[in-house]
């Protein structure tokens, strides 16, 4: 079964500082995603990682995929406070003709002042 | 605002109601989910539709009961729920389950509680 592992699952930072999102997976997968939820909210696709060494940036976000290790990064540059939010990876796995999408326990970020 | 439309947006029902929530999307995506999420939890797979197909159930108990009458609508029919379904709904749609580069779209969600 897969197993999706985020850290950390809480964090807290200053503006203008930087951080990284870790998320591991258990079994091989060649589809990764990180989603973004606001409170209350639904679930907005930030990126799609499809292959080993994948680097995708939108603004002062930046995510990247290490099939080989399992691991995929959603780095934050010079975090604002938009960027307050749960942040989830979803690793898509396929039995068959099956495709599941797992997800890990998402990381809520607080931005602060 | 989201390409997947839900409704309602929150409902209350009793545990002897029988109730439906409605999803519906026009990307021409075939692929259709359910998903179950708790607060302060990641959202829990129940259910698949493939090209109007039922594909995944992920042992949902009888009281929840999928329907895709075409490939742009998808149903939940619930019934004899328990407090402990309280929670929020989410749909989504996707391309195709083996398309590469489709990201699931989830819709805003039924806020569900059942008392």
């Amino acid at each position: 079964e897969l197993k999706v592992e985020q850290n950390p699952l809480f964090l807290s930072m200053q503006e203008g500082k930087n951080y990284t999102i870790y998320c591991n997976y258990s079994t091989t997968s060649d589809r990764l995603y990180w989603y973004r939820q606001d409170p209350g909210k639904s679930l907005e696709s930030l990126f799609v990682l499809l292959s080993n060494g994948a680097v995708k940036q939108e603004g002062r976000l930046m995510a990247s995929l290490d099939t080989k290790a399992r691991l995929s990064t959603l780095h934050i540059t010079a975090a604002v406070h938009d960027l307050s939010a749960t942040y989830f990876c979803a690793v898509m796995n396929s039995g068959g003709s099956n495709y599941k999408l797992t997800f890990g326990k998402g990381t809520l970020l607080t931005v602060n002042p | 605002d989201t390409e997947v439309t839900q409704t309602p947006k929150h409902l209350v029902m009793g545990m002897t109601n029988k109730k439906s929530l409605k999803c519906e999307q026009h990307m021409g995506h075939r692929a259709m989910y359910w998903y179950k999420q708790k607060a302060k939890k990641p959202p829990e797979l129940m259910f698949v539709y493939s090209y109007e197909k039922l594909s995944i159930n992920e042992s949902v108990p009888s009281r929840f009961s999928p329907e895709c009458p075409n490939s742009s609508l998808l149903n939940l029919h619930l019934h004899a729920l328990q407090p402990e379904d309280s929670a929020l709904y989410l749909c989504a749609s996707s391309q195709d389950p083996s398309s590469y580069n489709s990201p699931l779209h989830f819709g805003n969600g039924t806020r569900l509680t059942v008392t």
